[in-house]
């Protein structure tokens, strides 16, 4: 069965401070692997996702995240956090070929501190 | 384009009832998904519906069941409301025809609290 494991689920940084949020997967076959944010009192919105087409993926809010299959890695960094960025992150893994069925990682919450 | 609306936001439930929530997905968008969030279990997989069909099922006991509309509209009930019902639940659409270049969408959630 595929699965994603966070690796803390509070990380603090400072304001203007890199973020670098972990997830690592498992998957007996090549997997898709997206991160969604979740807002206070809101729904998730995808941040960015892992299709096979580029080990380094970019998305939105100036989040990235790159693929390493020999770590079964897939963790989520930005350059410089901004108060903003505050939020829940979710690291999630497809079982089928598209978003029909997600599995998703226990979360992590970002705190940043002026 | 409108995003996808969940009805009721909030709800409250006791024991034993049943509840019905209900999901408008994005105009054009087939696949619709559902989630519960809980603080304990986090995010969980109900089930996935796509052209009125029922394509994928997560884990969850027979009184969690859903359907969706000609419309794509998808409403999914609860039976027999346990204390461990009261959750967030949350829905999803997306349009499979693009593949993974498209992106999933998800609502603002039905918050359910059982007393």
């Amino acid at each position: 069965a595929q699965s994603v494991t966070q690796l803390g689920s509070h990380v603090s940084v400072s304001e203007g401070a890199l973020v670098l949020l972990r997830c690592n997967y498992s998957s007996s076959v090549p997997p898709y692997l997206f991160w969604y944010v979740q807002y206070p009192n809101q729904g998730l919105q995808l941040l960015l996702k892992y299709t096979s087409a580029a080990t380094l993926v970019k998305g939105i809010n100036g989040f990235e995240a790159e693929f390493k299959k020999s770590e079964t890695s897939f963790h989520l960094t930005k350059p410089s956090a901004h108060m903003s960025d505050a939020a829940e992150y979710f690291c999630a893994v497809s079982v089928n070929t598209g978003f029909q069925k997600l599995v998703f990682g226990t979360g992590t919450r970002l705190l940043v501190s002026p | 384009k409108a995003g996808v609306t969940q009805t009721p936001r909030y709800l409250i439930k006791t024991r034993g009832q049943q509840v019905t929530l209900s999901c408008s997905p994005i105009s054009g968008h087939r696949s619709v998904s559902w989630y519960q969030q809980t603080p304990g279990q986090g995010l969980q997989f109900l089930f996935e519906y796509f052209s009125e069909t029922q394509r994928n099922k997560g884990n969850f006991p027979g009184r969690f069941s859903g359907r969706q509309f000609s419309n794509s509209r998808s409403e999914m009930n609860v039976s027999t409301l346990e204390l461990g019902d009261s959750a967030l639940y949350l829905c999803a659409s997306w349009d499979p025809s693009g593949g993974l270049l498209e992106t999933q969408y998800f609502g603002p959630g039905t918050r359910l609290l059982v007393l």
